[in-house]
């Protein structure tokens, strides 16, 4: 199946920085999506972003599906940015397929 | 809006006693849904998935099975846990086909099995 790695495994940093997550994936892909799991196990959906790029307030995107790559941007990091992001990817689009395959996540801890 | 709705929060079970681990999906009509089990806190195992009532495909030959009775309802189950079940469990959604792909999850379901 498709392999995901996404580096670096852990991340700490202080209050105000910035990051870059990386998502890395084996094959080609028609759907990716990057997920924020809390402190207590909550996974929220943050993009969905099969090519191309997305913001979403101090949070950004970018998918190279030719270099099989993405990359997740967080600014002026917040404590409550803290927690294990995820990179899911998948061969299908269209929903009915058999369903995302994660990556084991970078764990990011900021440091106030 | 749509909402997912999983339960019991936390569970502590014996070894070899029953499960059954409910979620229910409001807002929204024939979901794709799926279950998957996060170990050591790390890395999500697709364990099954669901595009209809009673369509069910399994990812992982396990001790565990799924139904979906209803529409927006699927549940896991197991006739007697092992040790080896123990994890966070978590139901998730997606729309289906031709629609928004994006996938969102229930709050967990931390299982402990003693």
């Amino acid at each position: 199946g498709i392999q995901v790695e996404q580096s670096p495994p852990d991340l700490i940093l202080q209050e105000g920085a910035n990051s870059t997550l990386r998502c890395n994936f084996s094959d080609s892909v028609n759907n990716l999506q990057w997920f924020h799991q809390n402190p207590w196990g909550q996974l929220i959906n943050l993009f969905y972003i099969p090519s191309g790029t997305k913001q979403n307030g101090r949070l950004s995107a970018t998918t190279v599906a030719t270099e099989r790559y993405s990359l997740l941007y967080i600014s002026s990091s917040q404590t409550t940015d803290s927690g294990v992001y995820f990179c899911a990817v998948d061969r299908y689009s269209g929903g009915g397929a058999d369903g995302l395959t994660f990556g084991k996540g970078t764990h990011l801890i900021i440091q106030p | 809006s749509q909402t997912i709705h999983q339960w019991p929060a936390t569970l502590v079970q014996p070894v070899g006693s029953p499960l059954s681990l409910e979620c229910t999906v409001e807002g929204t009509s024939n979901p794709n849904l799926y279950w998957y089990r996060q170990a050591a806190g790390r890395g999500l195992q697709l364990l099954f998935y669901s595009i209809g009532i009673d369509q069910i495909s399994s990812e992982v030959p396990q001790n565990l099975s799924a139904s979906r009775p209803q529409d927006r309802q699927f549940i896991l189950s197991s006739k007697k846990l092992l040790l080896s079940d123990s994890g966070f469990y978590l139901c998730a959604w997606t729309q289906g086909k031709g629609t928004t792909e994006k996938l969102f999850f229930g709050s967990g379901t931390q299982l402990s099995v003693l």
